[in-house]
């Protein structure tokens, strides 16, 4: 079965660090990968996707990058965080059949 | 990829039904509805998924008019533990090769009570 590994699971940082959240999957080969932001009180907003190596698709134009370097790893970066990069991030993989499986999400809380 | 519209909040007590509509008025041809459950500060979790009638698992049921224009959630006897917000999804499953872009609302939030 597909197994999503998000770390870490909660994250502090200033305005202005930067920022490496990363995702690997086990049990598939080729998945198609999404990074998903929620801010407080809000849906789930869809940031990058990626449908295999190195090609990466952008939502929403903001502060954030990601990257796709091997077949079951996705990156979410930026390089100078915002006060309103502050959410819940979400790393998702396309399970076909059986709609979208989650990981476990990483807290993140610009201060 | 067809917008859907659903109630923003929604109240029920324990071992009550509840029914939850989503609205897709411009769903295509190939398009299935899946919905999916949210807990706070998890990440969301499939409950089920259909194309017309009705799909019936050991969660919930969904039924899906001849027009496809809307979709139900039939939540049976509810729990405490069914508090949660839950999405209503709508796109098409591409054969492997494809991609899927799964677009979210803000959902439904559903409060059970004692």
């Amino acid at each position: 079965s597909q197994t999503i590994h998000q770390w870490p699971a909660t994250l502090v940082q200033p305005v202005g660090s930067p920022l490496s959240l990363e995702c690997t999957v086990e049990g598939t080969s080729n998945p198609n990968l999404y990074w998903y932001r929620q801010a407080a009180g809000r849906g789930l907003q869809l940031l990058f996707y990626s449908v295999g190596i190195g090609q990466i698709s952008s939502e929403v134009p903001q502060n954030l990058s990601a990257s796709r370097p091997q077949d079951r790893q996705f990156i979410l970066s930026s390089k100078k965080l915002l006060l309103s990069d502050s959410g819940f991030y979400l790393c998702a993989i396309d399970a076909r059949a059986y709609g979208y499986t989650f990981g476990s999400g990483t807290r993140l809380t610009v201060v | 990829l067809a917008k859907t519209t659903q109630p923003i909040s929604m109240d029920s007590y324990e071992g009550q039904e509840v029914n939850i509509t989503c609205s897709h008025n411009n769903i295509a041809t190939n398009d299935y509805i899946t919905w999916y459950q949210q807990f706070p500060s998890q990440g969301p979790r499939f409950i089920i998924q259909g194309y017309k009638t009705k799909v019936t698992n050991e969660v919930a049921s969904l039924f899906i008019p001849a027009d496809r224009k809307s979709s139900t959630l039939s939540l049976p006897r509810v729990s405490l533990s069914d508090t949660a917000v839950y999405y209503c999804l709508v796109g098409d499953i591409k054969p492997l090769g494809g991609s899927y872009i799964p677009t979210f609302g803000r959902g439904t939030s559903l409060i059970v009570h004692p």
